[in-house]
């Protein structure tokens, strides 16, 4: 059974403080590891897809690294602000089935102005 | 472009009483699918399909059914709803290349 793994469950922070956060995946046959943003209320939506080991993405104030070897990937927050409350969520395909993701149950962020 | 949407947003059903969840998207996306989301786990894979006509079984399968008649539709079915089957479910599409999901806002079921 493959597992993907999240940490920490939830996190709170102030306003303006940087943050970062980690998923764990199986590093044997590995195809493409997804992050996704969940507010309250709304529908997950893709961040980055990233799927060479080093790869590191970046959009605004939230980046994110891979390495496939070890199995893991980090998202950063530089500066958060309180529209980056939401659950971040990271998902893994591999080799022997691409057409499918296998979630993380997700890091629930808070950021208090 | 509406995306992805689903049909209904909310619904309460009595154990054994059947219903159909429609997923449509208007993205020409080719893969379709089906998720559960409840407290505590991660969004669970229910069913899937790769093409028109095509659908395949998720970590969760049992006790649904679904069918993808035409390309921008996969609709899932509940033959005799259980207690168990009380979740928010979604339905997400995408193309071949790249591979992002793209969900669709969500069914909440509830099962007396």
């Amino acid at each position: 059974i493959l597992n993907v793994e999240q940490s920490p469950q939830s996190l709170h922070v102030q306003e303006g403080d940087s943050t970062n956060f980690t998923c764990s995946f199986p590093s044997s046959n590995f195809y493409a590891l997804h992050w996704y943003r969940w507010e309250t209320a709304k529908s997950p939506e893709a961040l980055f897809v990233m799927t060479l080991n080093g790869d590191e993405k970046k959009k605004g104030r939230i980046s994110a690294t891979l390495n496939t070897k070890e199995g893991y990937s980090y998202l950063y927050i530089k500066g958060s602000q309180p529209e980056d409350s939401a659950t971040y969520l990271c998902a893994f395909s591999g080799l022997r089935n691409t057409d499918k993701l296998i979630f993380g149950t997700g890091t629930r962020l808070q950021v208090f102005p | 472009n509406a995306g992805v949407t689903q049909t209904p947003k909310f619904r309460v059903l009595k154990t054994g009483q059947s219903m159909t969840l429609l997923c449509a998207q208007d993205m020409n996306h080719e893969y379709m699918y089906w998720y559960r989301q409840d407290p505590g786990m991660g969004l669970r894979l229910i069913h899937y399909s790769v093409g028109e006509g095509t659908t395949a079984k998720g970590e969760v399968p049992d006790g649904y059914n679904v069918s993808r008649l035409k390309k921008q539709n996969f609709l899932l079915g509940l033959e005799s709803a259980a207690p168990s089957q009380t979740s928010v479910y979604f339905c997400a599409s995408r193309y071949l290349v790249p591979n992002e999901q793209f969900f669709g806002p969500g069914t909440r079921l509830t099962v007396l």
